[in-house]
């Protein structure tokens, strides 16, 4: 069964990087067939997706977080990452990785992560 | 950008209705449509995908319509389990996705 965890601090200060680890098992990052993304939600509000990596390294992120977005993918350790720079307290949300086939949805997903960002 | 919106963004039933929900996107992307049930605190549930297709473990009173622009979600029966926020989500492409802004279904 596959399982997606993320980790990562909960606390980042402004202006700060957030970075979170999402680790995967059960399955191989390698596959060519998934796709591996990070989605947050702001407390009390909708999801938002924030970007995706392929196994290869190419990337796809959201167009209003594109300028601080980087995720990047660990072969070897079955991981992929997400770093948002220049951090404010409107990027303070839960994080959740997950998986989706090529042309498909989210059908698995971690549990998510609450990041706060505050002083 | 591919705009998703759903309507209506609250809607209040009770056990035993028939519900519908709507997402309609500001452009067509097919038949490449999810729907996603969301309880508090948890991660989102996969339901439907491409459309109608109803993923495998979900109960069929769950069901999805609709290409184009326009699609639906219907619960054909509410059962206490399904009061819970409901998003679409369009996957057209391989560049982007995008989530509807969330309906959340609430007890009458």
């Amino acid at each position: 069964q596959l399982q997606l965890q993320e980790s990562g601090p909960g606390l980042v200060k402004p202006s700060e990087t957030l970075s979170l680890t999402c680790t995967v098992s059960g399955g191989s990052i390698s596959s060519s067939s998934y796709y591996w993304g990070w989605i947050r939600q702001p407390p009390g509000k909708g999801l938002e997706w924030i970007g995706s990596i392929y196994f290869s390294g190419s990337t796809y992120y959201t167009p209003s977080l594109k300028s601080r977005v980087i995720i990047s993918v660990d072969t070897s350790k079955n991981q992929f990452s997400l770093n948002l720079s220049s951090v404010t307290a409107a990027d303070t949300a839960v994080y959740y990785c997950a998986r989706n086939n090529v042309v498909g949805p989210y059908d698995y997903w971690g549990q998510g992560t609450l990041v706060t960002v505050s002083s | 950008d591919i705009q998703m919106t759903q309507s209506p963004s609250t809607l209040s039933a009770s056990v035993g209705d028939r519900v519908t929900i709507t997402c309609r996107a500001s452009q067509s992307i097919s038949r490449w449509l999810a729907w996603y049930q969301q309880i508090p605190g948890k991660a989102p549930k996969l339901l439907i995908y491409k459309a109608s297709s109803l993923e495998s473990g979900v109960p069929s009173r769950f069901s999805g319509s609709g290409s184009g622009t326009e699609f639906t979600l219907t619960i054909s029966s509410l059962q206490p389990d399904d009061f819970a926020t409901y998003y679409c989500q369009q996957y057209n492409g391989y560049s982007t996705w995008t989530f509807g802004q969330g309906t959340k279904v609430e007890i009458k």
